[in-house]
């Protein structure tokens, strides 16, 4: 029944090494997001998907690499794990990207990451 | 520069009590604006959506206004009960082509016996 979710909810790694965060949505919706949630609460985003389409991707590490494999799918592989890598990643979908229309917003539950 | 500002940052109140939140916006050109709930250690979950046209809108005990003019908005919160507690984001989106969400960092709101 969950709407959006990903996995792992937790993970906890050394410095250097590469970790993959999986998330499915089974609404439907044509776009995917990852989010970023620093340690002061504030979501930014990293990578937007529409229909497998990568139409947004802002100032983030080439380490990071989002993957969609098909529409209800968005997998984000980092590499070369670094300290400032720790923080909460989170998935989100919606229906509609372009900004006419108000495509609401689902976001799954998030995965902490620490990296040692 | 797009930007979302929310006062104050931090709020404890008593059950019972109404709250309202601020949300200051310079995002232009304007699309929409959202406010977010999220609990602790979950994702955000959406209480209202606002166009330009409507200046009001409410879920339940939470209210939310929105002054397009002065690039206001804010949430009201009536009655509040102890699962109020959370942090409520603003978020405006901007009309530039694909949906570009500008989020505030957000009021943490506590909600005391």
């Amino acid at each position: 029944d969950t709407a959006v979710s990903q996995t792992p909810k937790y993970l906890v790694t050394q410095m250097g090494n590469d970790k993959s965060i999986k998330c499915e949505q089974n609404l439907g919706h044509d776009t995917m997001y990852w989010y970023k949630q620093d340690s002061k609460k504030f979501l930014k985003i990293m990578f937007s998907y529409n229909n497998k389409e990568l139409i947004i991707n802002e100032t983030v590490p080439n380490r990071f690499s989002p993957k969609s494999p098909d529409k209800a799918h968005l997998n984000l592989h980092i590499n070369s794990l670094e300290l400032g890598d720790s923080a909460v990643y989170f998935c989100a979908s919606s229906q509609v990207a372009r900004t006419s229309r108000t495509g609401e917003l689902f976001f799954g539950e998030g995965s902490r990451l620490t990296v040692l | 520069k797009n930007q979302v500002e929310q006062s104050p940052q931090s709020l404890i109140i008593l059950e019972g009590k109404n709250c309202t939140l601020q949300c200051n916006y310079t995002v232009s050109p304007f699309s929409n604006l959202r406010w977010y709930k999220q609990d602790t250690g979950r994702g955000p979950v959406s209480l209202t959506i606002m166009t330009f046209s409507e200046n009001t809108k409410s879920n339940g005990r939470y209210t939310a206004t929105l002054d397009a003019d002065t690039k206001q908005s804010s949430l009201h919160i009536t009655a509040s009960q102890l699962s109020d507690s959370a942090s409520y984001i603003c978020v405006v989106s901007a009309s530039t082509g694909f949906q570009k969400l500008v989020f505030g960092t957000g009021t943490r709101l506590l909600v005391s016996p």
